[in-house]
């Protein structure tokens, strides 16, 4: 079946470093989500990207769909505390089943 | 609006034990998806449902089992618990589903099974 994984799976950063978790279908993905997930929360939808070599921007973070549309990434510019939590990719396999990745946890060094 | 909204939050069962979930998505949305979130596995997809329809379901034994109201209410249960199935049980809510468009999702059900 389709497997999702990004990597790193865990990355610690000082505060006001950058950060980026990559991701890599096994499959061509139709889309691709990000969702963060604080600690003792839920996950919140952050983005959707569709198009092949899409790049979108909230603020300080920066996504993108790769080529392939198999991969994908999630930077974030200067981290803040606020950053703190895991973040996911999914994406859809051919039967429609949204599949999460492995996620990559973000801790912050004040 | 109101959002997705999971019971009960917390629960403690032994094992063979069975435990029913609730999930109340946001109004108007007719996809209910439910995930299991643990530390070693991540969030594993369960099942969906649509218009009263499971239409995916994950990788899990027949033990796990859901259904969906009219109202777009949403159950799961698992009979005769096991430790392994202790974890958090998310409930995700979409208006289109099948793996497209944004996820709702509720604050979760933490099972404990002893």
């Amino acid at each position: 079946g389709q497997q999702v994984m990004q990597i790193p799976q865990y990355q610690h950063v000082q505060e006001g470093e950058d950060f980026t978790t990559y991701c890599n279908s096994s499959t061509t993905l139709s889309n691709i989500q990000w969702y963060k997930q604080r600690p003792g929360g839920h996950p919140v939808f952050l983005i959707q990207l569709v198009k092949s070599g899409e790049v979108k921007k909230q603020k300080r973070l920066t996504f993108q769909f790769g080529e392939a549309k198999k991969n994908s990434s999630l930077h974030i510019t200067a981290t803040q505390t606020t950053d703190v939590g895991t973040y996911f990719c999914a994406g859809p396999s051919g039967n429609e089943k949204l599949t999460f990745g492995t996620g990559t946890r973000l801790t912050i060094i004040p | 609006k109101a959002g997705v909204t999971q019971t009960p939050r917390y629960l403690i069962k032994t094992r063979g034990q069975q435990v029913t979930l609730s999930c109340s998505p946001i109004s108007g949305h007719r996809s209910v998806s439910w995930y299991q979130q643990t530390p070693g596995q991540g969030l594993q997809f369960l099942f969906e449902y649509f218009s009263e329809t499971q239409r995916n379901k994950g990788n899990f034994p027949g033990r796990f089992s859901g259904r969906q109201f009219s109202n777009s209410r949403s159950e799961m249960n698992v009979s005769t618990l096991e430790l392994g199935d202790s974890a958090l049980y998310l409930c995700a809510s979409s208006f289109q589903g099948g793996g497209t468009g944004e996820l709702f999702f509720g604050e979760g059900s933490r099972l404990t099974v002893l």
